[in-house]
């Protein structure tokens, strides 16, 4: 049971360049979440999704763009990287009040 | 008030030490709630839930205070492995959650 599958594990990218985070998820659920989180702080949501076609919103969206054409698939795309948006990237889906996450994914801008 | 709030930390804590963090909310529709644990650069996990009557697993406690709106995780006999970031989760409805901030827990030796 692979669970939520994030990629890459690890990227650099340069000031300007653009990006997609992937997550995928088999578990059938709903709900899925882009959340970033620097290094000594806690979980920020930039996004998250109901369903497939729905979207909506976090705390710290602005940068970001997703899109959940499937169920299965929840994507984050950072279209102008800055340097504010190094960090470490995790997706999850929950389903009733459990989450499950994906392994990250730490990303350096430069 | 936030949905969700929780002490930043940290805890600095002996080994061997008895130590409790709380967690306030502001939804009291909720009927669950959940502790998740994330260890340094890795994902949260789930610790374990916590319901009306409160719940233990071995040297870990939590317990739900509905009139003042807050749950708390007690941690006994503490290991050098307890070291953690300690989140709280409030599901909002449906499928929704929101994760607390997280309290950091340093069991020192």
């Amino acid at each position: 049971n692979a669970g939520v599958t994030q990629t890459p594990k690890f990227r650099i990218l340069k000031i300007g360049q653009s990006m997609t985070l992937q997550c995928t998820q088999d578990m059938n659920h709903n709900y899925m979440y882009w959340y970033r989180q620097d290094p000594g702080m806690g979980l920020k949501l930039i996004y998250y999704s109901v369903g497939a076609g729905i979207t909506d919103k976090g705390e710290v969206p602005n940068g970001y763009n997703v899109s959940r054409s499937t169920t299965e698939d929840f994507p984050l795309r950072l279209e102008l990287a800055a340097p504010s948006q190094t960090s470490v990237y995790f997706c999850a889906s929950s389903t009733g009040p459990e989450a499950f996450f994906g392994q990250g994914t730490r990303l350096t801008v430069v | 008030r936030k949905e969700v709030e929780q002490d930043p930390g940290p805890f600095n804590v002996p080994e061997g030490a008895t130590v409790a963090f709380n967690c306030t909310y502001s939804n009291s529709a909720s009927q669950s709630f959940f502790w998740y644990r994330q260890d340094c650069r890795k994902e949260p996990k789930l610790l374990m839930s916590v319901y009306s009557s409160g719940n233990e697993d071995g040297r870990f406690t939590a317990q739900l205070n509905r009139a003042s709106q807050y749950i708390s995780l007690l941690i006994r006999d503490s290991k050098l492995s307890d070291s953690a970031t300690y989140l709280c989760v409030l599901p909002i409805g449906g499928d929704k959650i929101i994760f607390g901030k997280g309290t950091r827990l340093h069991i020192l030796p």
